[in-house]
């Protein structure tokens, strides 16, 4: 089946500091969503990106869509200690039929 | 307010003990789905359901059985729970824009 690798797992960052996490398929892909869970919490919806390098920004989070359409990132400038949690990306196959990624876990120091 | 609610929360069992877990939401949605989560692998489509009395199968849906009778209710079944469906279940809907709504999540242990 279709598959979506998220790299690093875990990340560990001091507040202030950036943070990127990346999403890459082998498999071109319709459009690619993000979300975010907070630490006991259900996932969020944040963002889906439809176009060929298409950018998007909200704040300071800043997500990419591959001109391949096969890999896609998120960007955090300046982490917050709000901004921890586990960051998915989710191919969605059709229908809303999503294929997560495993996911990265964001700890954030103050 | 739109929401995903489920039920229980939380729930202990023993292996063989029939259960269900329910899914219920305002929003008039007419797509609804089962995920479960677990560590290193992510949330994974157990079934899904585009409409009332029309279900599929998701990525893993062995041991699971799922209804749709109404379109606000999509119940998770475990006929007969084993150690390996413990896991946090999510259940989530979809209206037709961009955003999949979850509900808050429902933490299952057998033993």
């Amino acid at each position: 089946g279709q598959q979506v690798m998220q790299i690093p797992q875990y990340q560990h960052v001091q507040e202030g500091e950036d943070f990127t996490t990346y999403c890459n398929s082998s498999t071109t892909l319709s459009n690619i969503q993000w979300y975010k869970q907070r630490p006991g919490g259900h996932p969020v919806f944040l963002i889906q990106l439809v176009k060929s390098g298409e950018v998007k920004k909200q704040k300071r989070l800043t997500f990419q869509f591959g001109e391949a359409k096969k890999n896609s990132s998120l960007h955090i400038t300046a982490t917050q200690t709000t901004d921890v949690g586990t960051y998915f990306c989710a191919m969605n196959t059709g229908f809303q039929k999503l294929v997560f990624g495993t996911g990265t876990r964001l700890l954030v120091s103050p | 307010e739109a929401q995903v609610t489920q039920n229980p929360r939380y729930l202990i069992t023993v292996t063989g003990k029939k259960l269900t877990v329910t899914c219920s939401q305002n929003m008039n949605h007419e797509y609804m789905s089962w995920y479960r989560q677990d560590p290193g692998l992510g949330l994974r489509q157990i079934y899904y359901s585009m409409n009332v009395e029309v279900t599929d199968k998701g990525d893993v849906p062995e041991g699971y059985k799922v209804s749709r009778k109404e379109k606000r209710n999509f119940p998770l079944i475990l006929e007969s729970p084993s150690p390996n469906q413990t896991s946090l279940y999510f259940c989530a809907t979809w209206g037709g824009g961009e955003t999949q709504y979850f509900g808050p999540g429902t933490r299952l242990l057998v033993l």
